[in-house]
């Protein structure tokens, strides 16, 4: 089976600092990944789709300069929260589409942050 | 514009009686349908999918879902529910377009099934 690795899978930071949370496809490729945001008891809510090779693509509401994604290479999208606030606190999620395959997506296992 | 409702919030049921999960949907492309399960703090497993193949989708761990166009429903089903079912399920439509493999997911707003002894 596919397996899409999320790192760290919690984290806690002080006010004011970055945190970057890497997504893997551990043995496939993957032009595209997206990223979602968990908050409690809610559903998923997509922040971005990121393609490999060039500028993710941010849903309305979401800000381009917090939240910078990079898709270096076709098994690594990265996330970093920059200057995080109390607020950014949520549960992270990835996932992954196969270069060409079919329309299931891979989830990683999420990442707890906290800004304390 | 593809959106997915889930019908219930919450749903209890008692070990070994049938689940029923209710998911409508909209889309105006031949749609992807999934059904995830999502334990506490947990990334999401993939539990069926239909793909325009069988109207009848079976998956891991006893489900089922059936597509059902003219009712624009995909509802998943369980026999008998374990102990181990209890967990956030979520309804997914994809708008896959031919050619790509670029098309959002959309999520439902899940539902908590709980499962009593």
């Amino acid at each position: 089976g596919a397996v899409v690795s999320q790192h760290p899978s919690r984290v806690i930071c002080k006010s004011g600092t970055s945190v970057k949370i890497e997504c893997r496809s551990l043995d496939f490729q993957a032009t595209t990944m997206f990223w979602y945001r968990q908050f409690p008891k809610q559903s998923l809510m997509l922040m971005a789709t990121s393609n490999e090779g060039s500028k993710a693509t941010y849903e309305q509401g979401v800000e381009k300069d917090k939240f910078l994604i990079n898709h270096a290479s076709l098994t690594l999208s990265t996330l970093t929260v920059t200057s995080a606030h109390p607020e950014d606190s949520s549960f992270y999620i990835c996932s992954a589409r196969r270069v060409g395959g079919s329309t299931e997506a891979f989830f990683g296992q999420g990442t707890r942050l906290t800004v304390v | 514009a593809q959106s997915v409702t889930q019908l219930d919030s919450h749903v209890s049921v008692s070990e070994g009686t049938p689940v029923l999960l209710r998911c409508n949907y909209s889309s105006s492309y031949s749609p992807s349908l999934f059904w995830y399960v999502q334990h506490p703090n947990k990334g999401l497993q993939l539990l069926l999918k239909y793909t325009s193949a069988a109207t009848l989708v079976k998956g891991i761990n006893g489900f089922e879902a059936e597509f059902k166009k003219s009712e624009t429903s995909f509802h998943l089903t369980k026999p008998s529910a374990h102990m181990s079912d209890a967990a956030e399920y979520f309804c997914v439509v994809s708008d896959q377009y031919l050619r790509s493999n670029t098309g959002k997911l959309i999520f439902g707003q899940g539902t908590t099934l709980q499962v009593k002894p």
